[in-house]
């Protein structure tokens, strides 16, 4: 069965660091999603992404957050300058209609020191 | 106020009991989802309703779009239904809101 995919599973950073995030998508997708989760906490919507524009995007989604699909496969989630409070389970989700069920990537977890 | 909330946030059961999760929200949705997320992490995706009743195995969701309320039964639980149960409903603009989760362990 057809999944997406994360890179990396984990990755540890210096605060003020920039960190891209990778997914890749199932390939027939079209709408693409990212999500945080901080440890303990409930999951948020970050950002929708289609026809190679974002879509939707929560106030969680500032100027230090950018989305980018730069080929036919990847979708990545770039943190410019890390903060502490960035910490927390990254996961992508992509779905082939704006309706469909979504499938969810198996996560990244960033730690930022 | 959480606009998705979900009850009980925990929830202990013995092996073969009937499970309940509930779920309301207050904002106007397109659909409504249930995720389950294993003690890993990852989250998988159990049904996606806009109306009615769906049934997949052992696992049943439910929506009541006038009073805003969806149901998630398992019957027959068993100790590998241990997981967190999440609803997550998708607004009219394409995001997702989620609820707590319910932390669900099934003792053999």
């Amino acid at each position: 069965e057809p999944e997406v995919t994360q890179t990396p599973s984990h990755q540890v950073t210096q605060m003020g660091q920039e960190v891209i995030l990778r997914c890749v998508p199932i390939s027939n997708h079209l709408y693409f999603y990212w999500y945080r989760q901080i440890l303990g906490q409930k999951v948020e919507f970050l950002v929708s992404f289609y026809n190679n524009e974002i879509s939707e995007k929560s106030e969680i989604f500032d100027d230090q957050f950018s989305v980018e699909r730069p080929d036919g496969s990847n979708f990545t989630l770039k943190i410019r300058s890390t903060k502490l409070e960035d910490s927390a389970m990254y996961f992508c989700a992509s779905t082939y209609g704006v309706g469909d069920t979504q499938y969810f990537g198996p996560g990244t977890r960033l730690l930022v020191l | 106020k959480n606009e998705v909330e979900q009850s009980p946030q925990n929830l202990t059961a013995q092996e073969g009991e009937f499970i309940t999760i509930n779920c309301s929200y207050s904002v106007g949705i397109s659909a409504l989802h249930w995720l389950q997320q294993h003690p890993g992490g990852g989250i998988v995706s159990l049904f996606m309703l806009s109306s009615g009743k769906k049934k997949h195995g052992r696992l049943i969701a439910t929506i009541n779009i006038q009073e805003k309320h969806s149901s998630l039964h398992i019957t027959a639980s068993h100790p590998r239904d241990s997981a967190v149960y999440i609803c997550a409903v998708r607004s009219w603009v394409n995001d997702m809101r989620f609820g707590a989760g319910t932390r669900l362990t099934v003792k053999p």
